[in-house]
């Protein structure tokens, strides 16, 4: 399958701060690629839909203006969580669709711990 | 968005025992996944069903697609130590104007005891 890598692989920051996470395929293109968010012992929840050279597509309930993400080439993609808050507090993992429509390669995702 | 209703939540079970979890949904579904996540990683995907009523396997694992499409099974024989982790489900289904969905199942989280 192909390789996905996140950076960084946690994160600690303060209150009020941004973060930027990256992901970036190492092997393979996409215009597309997928953003989740994951709290402790819950399942994946699809936060946005990135596009290359255009803007994300968030779902409902997801603030765009909180959650910044740039699809700045066929292998990356980056989220920024802007003025961060404790509730924020997640793990975040990046998936790049493959070649066959239901198939996702996800990244190791990013420990975010705003404090 | 939606999520699959998945059991057991938690399994805890002895190394060597076999192990059954379930997912089911209030929709139908175009293909059913089943993934492995380990603590700190992404999910890896083990088995993929394309039709009602597939039975597929991949090694010690055994995955069905339910005949209403609204459900689906996953099966390990012999658990070993390297099966803990958490295991979803995922239904998908394309969706011509906004682009592919898909839904995650609850989880259910896997303990093998030595």
């Amino acid at each position: 399958g192909a390789v996905v890598s996140q950076h960084p692989s946690w994160v600690i920051c303060k209150s009020g701060t941004s973060v930027k996470i990256e992901c970036r395929s190492l092997d393979f293109q996409a215009t597309t690629m997928f953003w989740y968010r994951q709290f402790p012992k819950q399942s994946l929840m699809l936060m946005a839909t990135s596009n290359e050279g255009s803007k994300a597509t968030y779902e409902q309930g997801v603030e765009k203006d909180k959650f910044l993400i740039n699809h700045a080439s066929l292998t990356l993609s980056t989220l920024t969580v802007t003025s961060a808050h404790p509730e924020d507090s997640s793990f975040y993992i990046c998936s790049f669709p493959g070649t066959v429509s239901y198939e996702q390669y996800f990244g190791p995702g990013t420990r975010l711990t705003v404090t | 968005g939606q999520q699959l209703n998945q059991s057991p939540q938690s399994m805890f079970i002895q190394e060597g025992e076999d192990v059954s979890m379930n997912c089911t949904s209030s929709s139908i579904f175009n293909t059913w996944l089943w993934y492995k996540q380990d603590p700190g990683e992404g999910p890896v995907l083990l088995i993929a069903l394309y039709k009602a009523g597939e039975l597929t396997s991949n090694g010690r694992l055994t995955a069905q697609f339910g005949i209403t499409r609204k459900d689906s099974f996953l099966n390990i024989s012999a658990s070993i130590p390297s099966d803990v982790g958490i295991y979803f489900c995922a239904g998908y289904y394309p969706m011509s104007n906004t682009g592919n969905q898909f839904y995650f199942g609850t989880g259910t989280s896997l303990t093998v005891i030595p």
